[in-house]
């Protein structure tokens, strides 16, 4: 059974477009990350949930707004889309006592 | 602010010989440290971490990483290399964040190719 999973897997859009990502976790895991990594496989931290709390929120423009609804899930989504939004988004989860990440397979974005 | 950095952004290397991925890291108290492996197209994989304890510490698929305080280094290393291995490694370290909460900041990563 997949740990933590994210829908869609791909993703295409144009420009202007608002969309969401999902991610979901059946580990059991208190805290849950998103990750953008761009074309050179650089891999940045955008948001943390601990559980069901924003405790983390990097420079990331307003235009991406997380949910959790509960610490099974934390979605993603963005208005407005970009060009440079272009990227791979990865979703990660873990028990906040042992640091551990768990990701997703990874949700590859297209703005056209 | 805490950083890691892999000096090497593509590591070649024979089947069979020993392989070691470079990672330094700069942080102001104790290192919480990482690596992770991300095969085309998946998501990473926790391959093992560094809290405390030996210095040298083992991993999943053979590999095992040293922590040298005086060098400020965490080299992944493995005494014999797969083709399977080819993939893209990723160095990380814990760091605190504005909000008194820890964040973890990765390394560029490097890709190692290991040559039949």
């Amino acid at each position: 059974d997949t740990a933590v999973s994210q829908t869609p897997k791909y993703l295409v859009t144009q420009m202007g477009n608002d969309k969401s990502i999902k991610c979901e976790q059946n580990l059991g895991h208190d805290t849950m990350y998103w990750y953008k990594q761009d074309s050179k496989k650089f891999l940045k931290i955008m948001f943390s949930y601990n559980n069901k709390e924003l405790i983390i929120n990097e420079t990331v423009p307003n235009r991406f707004s997380p949910k959790s609804p509960d610490k099974a899930h934390l979605n993603l989504h963005i208005n407005s889309l970009e060009l440079g939004d272009s990227a791979v988004y990865f979703c990660a989860s873990s028990l906040s006592r042992t640091d551990t990440q768990y990701f997703g397979p990874g949700t590859r974005l297209t703005v056209l | 602010a805490q950083s890691v950095a892999q000096p090497e952004d593509q590591v070649n290397v024979a089947e069979g010989n020993p392989l070691t991925v470079k990672c330094t890291y700069s942080v102001s108290g104790n290192p919480y440290l990482f690596w992770y492996v991300q095969y085309p197209n998946r998501g990473l994989q926790f391959l093992l971490k560094y809290i405390t304890g030996d210095n040298l510490v083992k991993g999943s698929y053979g590999f095992e990483a040293e922590f040298n305080k005086s060098q400020t280094s965490f080299h992944l290393k493995k005494p014999s290399a797969l083709v399977s291995d080819s993939a893209l490694y990723f160095c990380a370290v814990r760091d605190m964040g504005s909000s008194g909460t820890y964040k973890y900041i990765f390394g560029t990563g490097t890709r190692l190719k290991v040559l039949a």
